[in-house]
This record gives structure tokens, C-alpha cells and sequence, in this order.
């Protein structure tokens, strides 16, 4: 167990829809990473959060956006849902940023039928 | 070309063989190299940390990492069933995200 949680461990929604993935990141750690796992593209950076500020950005699409609290949690929302977005999303979590150690989370499972 | 190439496997190998796997990378500019284990789609367990050319030993499990030529290696001394997952390289680039290779799937048979 990382200690990251992420919730729900599954979602099964319809095109055109909108969702919401939740990350709690281990206690004490500042900086979460959201990654998407395909089975085509395979892991790939979203974006990062470091105490609640943007840091940087991956290939995230203008529907899919961020956001970290002041606790610390954050948020993935995707909206506009497509068939192609159907894949695992995995949250990371780090106590600062830069060279840190990212531990993941068991990830939610996204199904867009 | 991707930035990080790495073979998919699978991998099959009998109990207590040693196990290499490998990546090669394309951007010069990586300075940290991880390997990761992932058990059937669950969240990716990190392995191994190294920053630097050369080896890092833990346990069973060897990183290797020659920046001259761009490849990283792990290996894994008497793999056993358990062993049994898929294996991802990961560098970090200058903005501290990590570009992962696609995956190199291992089955140790018992």
C-alpha cells in the first residue's frame, strides 16, 4: 500500500458525460501527478500539482482539467467523455517536487460505452 | 520515435533464472532513471531509483544505467512465480515528469 488513494476504483459512464476522479496523496507529500494508462499509449503524464499550484502540463486535453485543494487532494475532471478516453487513471504523489520519489495509487478504472 | 523504447514481451523464463530487461531512451537530457513493477493493472510499485551510470544493487533486483549509450538495464537474480508482472522504465525529464517506457511483460514459471 503507497498510502495514496484514490476513489472510485471504478466508473462506467456514457458519452458526452462528465466525471470526477478523486486523489488523496500520502501524508505530508505537496506535489500529485495525474497519469493516464491506455493500452495503446501505455502510462502517460497528465499534469502536476505542487500545493495547489499548477507545475506542469502533459498531453491533457482541453476537456480534462485539475485541480488541488488546500488539503491537498485533488481532483480529475473529465468532460465530454469519448470512447477513446476509456482507460486507467492513476494518481502519484510526491513530498515535494523535483527529484522526489513519485509513489501511485491503485488507480480508477474509467469505461465510456 | 518515442523517447523511451522498451520491448513488451513477454518474457518467459523458468524459476530462479535471471532476468534483464532493458530500455533505451532518445533525450540525453534524463538524469533520473526509475523501474517500476505493475501486478495486472493495479498502481505501478516503484523498484528502483538511480541517477547515475552505473549499477545499484537491491536484494534480487540490479539497476543498470550507461548514459553513453542511453540504455538502462534491470535485472533480477533468482526470479520466482511471484516475480510474474509487467516491468516499466521510467526517465524524468527537466519538468520532474516521468515518461515511461511502454512495458516489458514477465511470466516466471514455477
Amino acid at each position: 500500500d503507497s498510502g495514496v488513494t484514490q476513489t472510485p476504483k471504478h466508473l462506467i459512464t456514457a458519452t458526452g458525460q462528465r466525471v470526477t476522479l478523486r486523489c488523496s496523496p500520502r501524508s505530508g507529500d505537496l506535489s500529485v501527478y495525474w497519469y493516464q494508462q491506455s493500452l495503446d499509449q501505455g502510462l502517460q503524464f497528465l499534469i502536476h500539482y505542487y500545493n495547489g499550484e499548477e507545475r506542469a502540463k502533459g498531453n491533457i486535453l482541453e476537456r480534462f482539467s485539475a485541480q488541488q485543494f488546500p488539503d491537498l487532494h485533488s481532483e480529475l475532471n473529465l468532460s465530454s467523455l469519448e470512447l477513446g478516453d476509456s482507460a486507467l487513471y492513476f494518481c502519484a504523489s510526491s513530498t515535494k517536487t523535483g527529484r522526489d520519489t513519485q509513489y501511485f495509487g491503485p488507480g480508477t478504472r474509467l469505461t465510456v460505452l | 520515435q518515442k523517447e523511451v523504447e522498451q520491448d513488451p514481451g513477454p518474457l518467459s523464463v523458468p524459476e530462479g533464472a535471471i532476468v534483464s530487461l532493458n530500455c533505451t531512451y532518445s533525450n540525453s537530457a534524463f538524469q533520473y532513471f526509475m523501474w517500476y513493477r505493475q501486478y495486472s493493472r493495479k498502481g505501478p510499485e516503484l523498484l528502483m531509483y538511480t541517477y547515475s551510470s552505473g549499477n545499484k544493487e537491491d536484494g534480487r533486483f540490479t539497476a543498470q544505467v550507461d548514459k553513453s549509450s542511453k540504455y538502462i538495464s534491470l535485472f533480477i537474480r533468482d526470479s520466482q512465480p511471484s516475480d510474474s508482472a509487467t516491468y516499466l522504465c521510467a526517465m524524468m525529464d527537466s519538468s520532474y515528469k516521468l515518461i515511461f517506457g511502454s512495458g516489458t511483460r514477465l511470466l516466471v514459471r514455477p
